[in-house]
């Protein structure tokens, strides 16, 4: 079982330069969701998805696109890089919210970008 | 806008000296409030959910525990593998039904010594 994949796991960008990141789950999970990781700023959500088809804003969504075409994908794309956007990118994969569910987010092993 | 606060931001202990970690939060309507532990170059990974104050969780060395304004993750004799970044979560209702998000704390990194 692999849980939640990320590719690439390492990417290195020149300024205006574009590039999308793929994130794979394999636990039919409803919900989806990127996030950024800064030193000394913690976790921040990008975008997320609640279902195939449709996706929404979180807190830093500037600069960045995301589709879920497929349930099981969720793509978070640059479309003219810039150095602000060098960080740790992590994809998270939750299953549909019930009275015990325990909200676990089950996380991928992160995508390392740097924007030159 | 709901916030996490951590503290403290680092620890350093020896093996087998407790403490505990320390977060708190505000935000509207708790959903729930997440413990994780994340390792250098890793994926954060899931330790505890608790739901409404008074509600404790415990595994292996961690016991999670949830007031109405903080939650206390508390190590007992920890090991040198207890060493990570531990992070704390809040859920709370978005617009509409189901779009729960979880705001994160900058976390606290820990340090076990042997």
């Amino acid at each position: 079982n692999a849980g939640v994949t990320q590719t690439p796991k390492f990417r290195v960008l020149k300024t205006g330069q574009s590039m999308t990141l793929l994130c794979a789950q394999d636990m039919n999970h409803e919900y989806m969701y990127w996030y950024r990781q800064d030193p000394g700023m913690g976790l921040r959500l990008i975008h997320y998805s609640v279902g195939e088809g449709t996706t929404a804003k979180g807190e830093v969504p500037d600069g960045y696109n995301v589709s879920r075409l497929k349930k099981q994908n969720f793509l978070l794309g640059l479309e003219s890089a810039a150095p602000s956007q060098t960080s740790v990118y992590f994809c998270a994969s939750r299953r549909l919210a019930g009275l015990k569910n325990t909200g676990e987010l089950f996380f991928g092993e992160g995508s390392r970008l740097t924007v030159l | 806008e709901d916030q996490v606060t951590q503290s403290p931001e680092a620890l350093r202990l020896q093996e087998g000296e407790s403490s505990s970690l320390n977060c708190s939060y505000t935000v509207s309507g708790l959903r729930g409030l997440f413990w994780y532990r994340q390792d250098p170059g890793k994926g954060p990974e899931f330790l505890f959910t608790l739901y409404s104050a008074g509600e404790e969780k415990e595994k292996e060395r961690l016991k999670a525990t949830l007031t109405k304004k903080e939650s206390f993750l508390h190590i007992t004799a920890p090991k040198p593998e207890d060493s990570a970044t531990y992070l704390c979560a809040v859920q709370a209702p978005g617009s509409g039904g189901s779009n729960y998000k979880l705001t994160f704390g900058k976390g606290t990194l820990l340090t076990v010594n042997p």
